[in-house]
């Protein structure tokens, strides 16, 4: 069955840099693009953008140019996001997600981001 | 993009049937007919109940359902159980090629 497993959670520094992984089994990786997902406590999922695993394309939401980079290795069907000087409003849960046909089938099990001094 | 209006919560007793409006514009709900609903219960991931405002994935419960009118999207959820008690996401396709959630409702089963 399809899985989307991510990486544990993070405490960091303010201005450190985190990278999440999310490593897919269940289909053929590069097949459907990765979105990912911010969800603040208490607050609704953002969209923060997309990679094409085909082309290698990265579309970013307003708000998450810059600081957010997506990317990914085949060898290892696992899809990143590095997010670079955090700042304490990064705090959220990063969810991957797959898309299919206009609609987020499948989602990892989300991964907390803590920045904290 | 503004994030789409749903009610901050709603209730039911068991067996009760509610509904749960997504208001967004002619740029998001209004224009395309992808959108998709979200059901999240504390600590979890959220799963897929609806997509392409009608369809329910393999292995969801055919009391949920979903409809459109203009702008406005519906979930609705007959014969309340209490394991439906959670918050509830919608989402849609907009016109400058970005995915926009709404702001989310919480279920209580009372």
């Amino acid at each position: 069955q399809v899985q989307l497993v991510q990486s544990g959670s993070e405490l960091k520094n303010p201005g450190a840099s985190v990278k999440i992984s999310c490593k897919t089994s269940g289909y053929t990786f590069t097949t459907y693009g990765i979105n990912w997902v911010r969800q603040a406590p208490g607050q609704g999922p953002e969209w923060m953008g997309w990679i094409n695993t085909n082309t290698g394309k990265s579309t970013y939401a307003q708000g998450f140019t810059g600081r957010f980079v997506f990317s990914f290795d085949t060898s290892v069907n696992t899809a990143y996001v590095q997010i670079s000087s955090l700042k304490a409003e990064d705090t959220a849960v990063y969810y991957c997600v797959r898309g299919v046909s206009w609609k987020f089938d499948s989602w990892g099990q989300g991964t907390l981001v803590t920045v904290s001094s | 993009q503004s994030a789409l209006t749903q009610p901050a919560s709603v209730s039911g007793s068991p067996g009760q049937s509610i509904t749960i409006s997504c208001t967004g514009t002619s740029s998001d709900v209004g224009g395309f007919n992808y959108v998709s609903w979200y059901q999240q219960h504390p600590g979890k991931a959220p799963q897929l109940v609806i997509y392409e405002v009608i369809n329910r994935p393999s292995g969801v419960s055919h009391r949920f359902s979903g409809s459109k009118s203009g702008n406005t999207a519906s979930l609705t959820i007959s014969g309340l159980q209490a394991e439906d008690e959670a918050d509830y996401y919608c989402n849609s396709y907009t016109t400058i090629n970005t995915w926009v959630f709404g702001g989310g409702t919480k279920l209580t089963v009372l």
